[in-house]
């Protein structure tokens, strides 16, 4: 299957800083990524979406001021957690999709834990 | 009502024994099934795709969809210490997946 990664794996950082979190799809290009947030025992829960060289659409209830997402190459999406607070503590999820969005190939997650 | 429900478990069983993995949807016009694994502190890994109805076989997993009933099943035979994770199913709405809450299983030796 595709593969995708995602780095760093784990960050812990002070509240009120920035943390920059990157998705490289490794075998294929992804047309659409997606990033997704997972809070302990609960499911996935889709953040946002964004297409190669388009501004990223926002789940409701998402800050789009807060986590920035830029998808500036077929191969590449950054999430970026702005002044970031322990309540963002999570573990961020990214997945690719090629022509079929139907078919997500997921990355190995990033957890981050504020302090 | 949610658009995807699925028992959360945990789910123990022996190794050897034959598992029965479960999802219900509200909306009948969803086409795309999915199940993914997600072993603990990993990214989910797709292992079944299905489109409408029908059996759909991989190996010791098999996906089925019973769509007048808008259920949704995966089966492990065999099952093997090393299924144990937490299995998530998907619906592909859209132009994005709504994932069930998953559900937690554990085969024991």
């Amino acid at each position: 299957g595709a593969v995708v990664s995602q780095h760093p794996s784990w960050v812990i950082c002070k509240s009120g800083t920035s943390v920059k979190i990157e998705c490289r799809s490794l075998d294929f290009q992804a047309t659409t990524m997606f990033w997704y947030r997972q809070f302990p025992k609960q499911s996935l829960m889709l953040m946002a979406t964004s297409n190669e060289g388009s501004k990223a659409t926002y789940e409701q209830g998402v800050e789009k001021d807060k986590f920035l997402i830029n998808h500036a190459s077929l191969t590449l999406s950054t999430l970026t957690v702005t002044s970031a607070h322990p309540e963002d503590s999570s573990f961020y999820i990214c997945s690719g999709a090629g022509g079929f969005q139907e078919t997500q190939y997921f990355g190995p997650g990033t957890r981050l834990l504020v302090l | 009502q949610k658009e995807v429900e699925q028992d959360p478990g945990p789910l123990s069983v022996p190794e050897g024994a034959i598992v029965s993995l479960n999802c219900t949807y509200s909306n009948s016009a969803f086409q795309y099934f999915m199940w993914y694994r997600q072993y603990s502190r990993k990214g989910p890994e797709l292992l079944m795709y299905t489109y409408s109805s029908g059996n759909k076989e991989d190996g010791r997993f098999t996906a089925q969809v019973d769509k007048s009933s808008k259920y949704i099943s995966l089966f492990i035979r065999d099952s093997q210490p090393s299924d144990s994770a937490t299995y998530l199913c998907a619906i592909y709405n859209t132009d994005k997946l709504i994932f069930g809450t998953g559900t937690r299983l554990q085969v024991f030796p």
